[in-house]
């Protein structure tokens, strides 16, 4: 298996647009996180799924994040509209439900300027 | 969550074994002892996790306290590869639930040629 999958690397983009990040999950893994990291506040979880139904989102920071999980093998992460402080490595990761070990993805590193 | 302390940086020499602490005083019953590593540039990777009885894999040894009020990470020989942020985080797993990660703000390793 290729990992999870994080796309793009990089974002670029202007301050007001929307952004949206993408992610595929290891095949058969039934929890997908998401996950923000910047200096100031480390590793932060938004949301996460199981069996593609948000079952905790109190991390997400406002409404202009949302995130969906259409089905088994993708999820997103959209910002509408982006800030400058939304700047942050994102990233993905899966699990098997109940399992101790989480795979990260090589994350999406986002800047809004 | 119960929460950890985790020594903010430790160096250690190349090809030696690095011990990196943990206390995590309000631990419960319940709670997994989860041991992740973020190598630079990358997302976070898992290393080991227990519970109560200490723990062997390939990649390392977890040493828990019989009061499971504190930890220990051993790298049985340190490579310049090893150096990376470790991090040491609880979690519960409420009964079909996924398992949640909070990570604090880790230790910083630094392996010396």
């Amino acid at each position: 298996d290729a990992g999870v999958i994080q796309s793009p690397r990089h974002e670029v983009t202007e301050m007001g647009q929307e952004v949206t990040l993408r992610c595929k999950p290891i095949s058969g893994h039934n929890s997908l996180f998401w996950y923000r990291q910047t200096m100031m506040r480390g590793l932060e979880l938004l949301i996460y799924f199981n069996n593609n139904v948000p079952i905790d989102d109190s991390g997400m920071p406002e409404d202009r994040f949302s995130a969906k999980m259409p089905n088994a093998s993708f999820s997103t992460l959209k910002i509408q509209p982006s800030e400058p402080r939304d700047s942050a490595v994102y990233f993905c990761a899966s699990s098997p439900t109940r399992s101790h070990e989480a795979f990260f993805g090589q994350g999406t590193r986002l800047t809004v300027v | 969550d119960a929460k950890t302390t985790q020594p903010n940086s430790m160096e250690s020499n190349e090809e030696e074994p690095v011990h990196l602490p943990c206390n995590h005083s309000t631990i419960s019953g319940t709670d997994y002892i989860h041991w992740y590593r973020q190598l630079p540039s990358q997302g976070p990777e898992y290393v080991i996790h227990g519970l109560t009885s200490n723990v062997n894999n390939r990649m390392a040894s977890l040493a828990i306290a019989e009061d499971r009020k504190s930890s220990t990470l051993i790298l049985h020989r340190a490579t310049l590869r090893d150096a990376a942020v470790y991090y040491c985080i609880l979690s519960s797993s409420p009964s079909g639930s996924a398992r949640q990660l909070t990570f604090g703000s880790g230790t910083q390793l630094t392996v010396l040629p």
